[in-house]
């Protein structure tokens, strides 16, 4: 079974600071793992996806994860923010038998404080 | 390029009544699925159409809810009757197919039941 766990529902950094959002997951077997983004008033957004090639993925806008086996992890950063970065995040798995079988987290609203 | 169009794009209806949303794919798009998001949970997989069949309806609630895709075309979902807990967010997205290309989601149709 999949399932993914993103911690901290609210996250709230200065703008210029680090953006960390955290995921975990657990897959029976080895995962696609993806992160999308959800500006008010948008549908979702993909920023990154990670399907088993390089573990340091780089998307748009600046954002990057890196996946890590060993933790269960794809956690998503950039190194500043951004005011325009503020939006809820979600993480999500699924498996290359059915690629946009999608299983999400809860997701995380980002804060940008000027 | 039009992209993933849903309507209406918030509902308020009263317990008991009918409602349906309706998506319209990305022409071309044989596959197009939707998704549900209740507040402050995850998104959550509801069904998957493959033109005009259900290729997975697993995530579908109960049977209160009736999913078609009459042509492969737009598809419509239906919740009769509709309940409280029924209030949230249904997604639609489409993708050419399931290996990997990009799928694409709509804004979403917010609905809350009152």
């Amino acid at each position: 079974a999949q399932s993914v766990t993103q911690l901290g529902s609210h996250v709230s950094v200065s703008e210029g600071a680090l953006v960390l959002l955290r995921c975990n997951y657990s897959s029976s077997v080895p995962p696609y793992l993806f992160w999308y983004v959800q500006y008010p008033n948008q549908g979702l957004q993909l920023l990154l996806k990670y399907t088993s090639a390089a573990t340091l993925v780089k998307g748009i806008n600046g954002f990057e994860a890196e996946f890590k086996k060993s933790e269960t992890s794809f956690h998503l950063t950039k190194p500043s923010a951004h005011m325009s970065d503020a939006a809820e995040y979600f993480c999500a798995v699924t498996r290359a038998y059915n690629f946009n079988k999608f299983y999400f987290g809860s997701g995380t609203k980002l804060n940008v404080k000027p | 390029e039009a992209g993933v169009t849903q309507f209406p794009s918030h509902s308020v209806i009263e317990k008991g009544q009918t409602v349906t949303l309706r998506c319209d794919p990305i022409s071309g798009h044989d596959n197009l699925y939707w998704y549900r998001r209740v507040m402050g949970k995850e998104i959550k997989f509801l069904l998957h159409f493959v033109k005009e069949s259900k290729q997975d309806e697993s995530g579908m609630p109960n049977n209160r809810f009736l999913a078609e895709r009459t042509g492969g075309t737009y598809s419509t979902l239906k919740v009769q009757p509709a309940e409280l807990e029924d209030s949230g967010v249904y997604f639609c997205a489409s993708s050419w197919d399931t290996t990997g290309n990009t799928i694409y989601f709509g804004e979403g149709s917010w609905l809350t039941v009152v």
